[in-house]
């Protein structure tokens, strides 16, 4: 297992239509997180799943966004009726259950553009 | 609420020579972590080096290390030797106390000259 894997690495849509990105995370990690990131700001966090129970969800998740991980291994990132301030990259992230203070391992993420 | 400060957008350095990226943090908590992360134009963010606000002494990891002043809250990143292969956005980064997410300051993008 070489990291966690991101798929596909670059979409553009027209708004309006429904994007699906994948996740792929590291074998052993039970816990894995969406992260969005726009143009010079740091990651700001979406969504957090332990195995496959999402325990927080970011006020940034509107009701156009739903993230699911249903055999606690791979997520996807479903973003509906897409608009342009959706445009951003969509990091994935996991980690081990070893403690709060593991760092968690990031995908190469999804460069999402609306237009 | 945890906060993290990076006040320098951009920095430039020669290469093969040292620098210094600035992080304040905001915490109430007496145990907590900082770490640092580096993401080049690929995109993913590679962990470098983390401290824990008990450790007694600064992190280092290669040619990365941690100059971390606790009354002062700051955890600045010292990078030695650049190599142009350092040039990327880092970013300084703490777990949420509590919670699941880590957060993050806004970066500081490095450009390293040859």
């Amino acid at each position: 297992d070489t990291g966690v894997s991101q798929d596909p690495r670059h979409k553009i849509t027209k708004r309006g239509q429904n994007v699906t990105f994948r996740c792929d995370p590291i074998s052993e990690h039970n816990r894995l997180y969406w992260y969005r990131q726009t143009l010079g700001q740091g990651p700001e966090f979406l969504t957090y799943f332990q195995n496959e129970a999402q325990l927080e969800k970011s006020r940034l998740l509107s009701d156009r966004f739903s993230a699911e991980r249903p055999k606690g291994s791979f997520s996807t990132l479903e973003i509906q009726r897409t608009e342009q301030g959706d445009s951003a990259m969509y990091l994935c992230a996991s980690s081990s259950p070893q403690g709060l203070n593991t760092e968690a391992f990031f995908g190469q993420g999804t460069r999402l553009t609306v237009v | 609420a945890q906060k993290i400060t990076q006040t320098q957008p951009g920095m430039f350095v020669q290469e093969k020579e040292a620098v210094t990226l600035d992080c304040t943090y905001d915490t109430s908590d007496q145990s907590y972590g900082l770490f640092w992360y580096k993401q080049p134009s690929s995109g993913e963010m590679i962990f470098l080096i983390y401290q824990g606000s008990y450790d007694e002494q600064n992190a280092t990891e290669g040619r990365y290390s941690l100059n971390f002043q606790k009354a002062r809250k700051s955890a600045n990143l010292v990078i030695s030797a650049s190599q142009l292969g350092d040039s990327a956005m880092y970013f300084c980064a703490t777990p949420e106390t509590g919670g699941f997410k880590t957060i993050f300051g806004a970066g500081t993008r490095l450009f390293v000259k040859a």
